[in-house]
């Protein structure tokens, strides 16, 4: 079955540790997204790629940094940068370019600073 | 830059009845596509109707249907017939035609009461 894999599901980190969500589509699509949610409020994009070896800035991407090595993953790495890390993660992908499409969501990471 | 309001964000609505949820955009762009999504308590976004701007007719997907009113840039979802597994929040969503950038407006959350 085609879909979008995010892992793990919940994510601990230290204070001052970088850690790693993985994010990984079978879909063949090209566009990928990472968004932020935070308890009741919208998502809020962090970074997105178009095509591998591109990748933009969201309007949160402080802190944050991605990589696009492959079509089919696109990593997310929260750094100690970020001051305020504890928060839910949502990874998605869409075929991208100009056509009506929608965007394929992961089940989501909840990462918490402990 | 765009950015999608959704004014209301908690509705409530008895099983079986009909519920319109809020959404407006900004844009300069004359060809884009709108989104709602839902978001039930497992977090998983799911898409629940599309909309392409060149189009006049309002988009209709069984109990969801849409009020599209371009020069006021307005994208409502009606809900009809509610029934309880349509409680959640509930996302209004642009996407531009050229261009891979999805935004989010706020939220709704919607609870259907029996």
């Amino acid at each position: 079955d085609g879909g979008i894999t995010q892992s793990p599901k919940y994510l601990f980190r230290k204070e001052g540790q970088n850690v790693t969500l993985s994010c990984e589509q079978n879909l063949n699509h090209d566009a990928m997204y990472w968004y932020r949610q935070d308890p009741g409020q919208g998502l809020r994009l962090i970074y997105y790629s178009q095509i591998v070896n591109d990748f933009q800035k969201g309007d949160i991407a402080e802190g944050y940094s991605v990589s696009r090595e492959k079509k089919e993953s696109f990593p997310l790495t929260v750094t100690s940068a970020q001051k305020n890390p504890t928060a839910f993660y949502l990874c998605a992908s869409s075929r991208g370019g100009s056509l009506n499409t929608e965007a394929f969501f992961g089940q989501g990471t909840r990462l918490t600073v402990v | 830059a765009q950015t999608v309001t959704q004014s209301q964000p908690e509705m409530s609505v008895q099983e079986a009845e009909t519920v319109t949820l809020s959404c407006t955009y900004d844009t300069s762009e004359n060809n884009y596509y709108l989104f709602w999504y839902k978001q039930p308590p497992s977090r998983q976004m799911i898409l629940v109707i599309r909309q392409e701007a060149y189009k006049q007719q309002n988009a209709t997907e069984n109990r969801f249907s849409v009020n599209f009113q371009k020069a006021a840039k307005s994208f409502s979802l009606k809900i009809s017939d509610s029934q309880l597994g349509d409680t959640a929040m509930y996302f209004c969503a642009f996407k531009p035609e050229a261009g891979n950038m999805l935004t989010f407006g706020g939220g709704t959350r919607l609870m259907v009461k029996p």
